[in-house]
């Protein structure tokens, strides 16, 4: 059974700093990986998606990789702004119906 | 851009009622799903539907639920007797050709 665990649970940094989220999940066998953002009471927005095949992914100031054999992934967020603060969410897409399995998160607050 | 739209935003309803969450999925997408996230928790996987029918269900998704695509634009979720731990925040999803999931912004169920 899938299981995926985000790293830290909590996160607090100064606006300006790069930061590095991490996300690891058990079973390899998977298609793809979303990045997603949680806002306090919102739906989820997605960020990034790495097919299977892919190393890595970019938009602007994030950068998502995986590593499909270490069962590993990271988000790194560039020069961080007090309007990155929210929960950030890891979820591996497998099995036939190409459902999603989520992690916990990580919550994130960038102080001005 | 196309958005995955719910209604309502917000449900208050008594223990043993009938609840009916609406979705409407993005218009040329062919995979919907229904997934919940309790306060304070992951979100979890509820039921995947394509064609027309349930391609999986988890083990949350008991008799007392079901999802039906009514017409070719909504698509919903039927609790039949709620309960108090089905007090959640409810998301839909829909995917498209390249398997990145689209959430909806979701409801909000509270059963008193």
């Amino acid at each position: 059974k899938q299981e995926v665990t985000q790293i830290p649970a909590a996160l607090s940094v100064p606006e300006g700093e790069n930061l590095v989220l991490n996300c690891s999940f058990t079973d390899s066998a998977i298609y793809n990986l979303q990045w997603f953002r949680q806002d306090p009471g919102k739906g989820l927005t997605s960020l990034l998606l790495i097919q299977s095949s892919q190393r890595e992914q970019t938009s602007g100031r994030l950068n998502a990789s995986l590593d499909k054999s270490s069962g590993r992934s990271t988000l790194y967020i560039a020069a961080s702004q007090p309007g990155d603060s929210a929960t950030y969410l890891c979820a591996v897409e497998g099995g036939a119906t190409n459902k999603l399995i989520f992690g916990t998160g990580t919550l994130l607050a960038v102080q001005p | 851009e196309p958005e995955v739209t719910q209604t309502p935003s917000h449900q208050v309803t008594q223990m043993g009622q009938e609840v009916i969450l609406r979705c409407v999925p993005i218009s040329n997408h062919l995979y919907f799903y229904w997934y919940r996230q309790i306060l304070g928790q992951k979100v979890e996987f509820l039921v995947s539907f394509y064609n027309n029918e349930i391609s999986e269900k988890s083990e949350i998704f008991d008799d007392q639920f079901s999802v039906e695509r009514p017409d070719g634009s909504n698509f919903t979720l039927k609790i039949r007797s709620t309960k108090l731990e089905d007090s959640a925040m409810y998301f839909c999803a829909s995917i498209g050709r390249i398997y990145e999931q689209y959430f909806g912004p979701g409801t909000r169920l509270t059963v008193t």
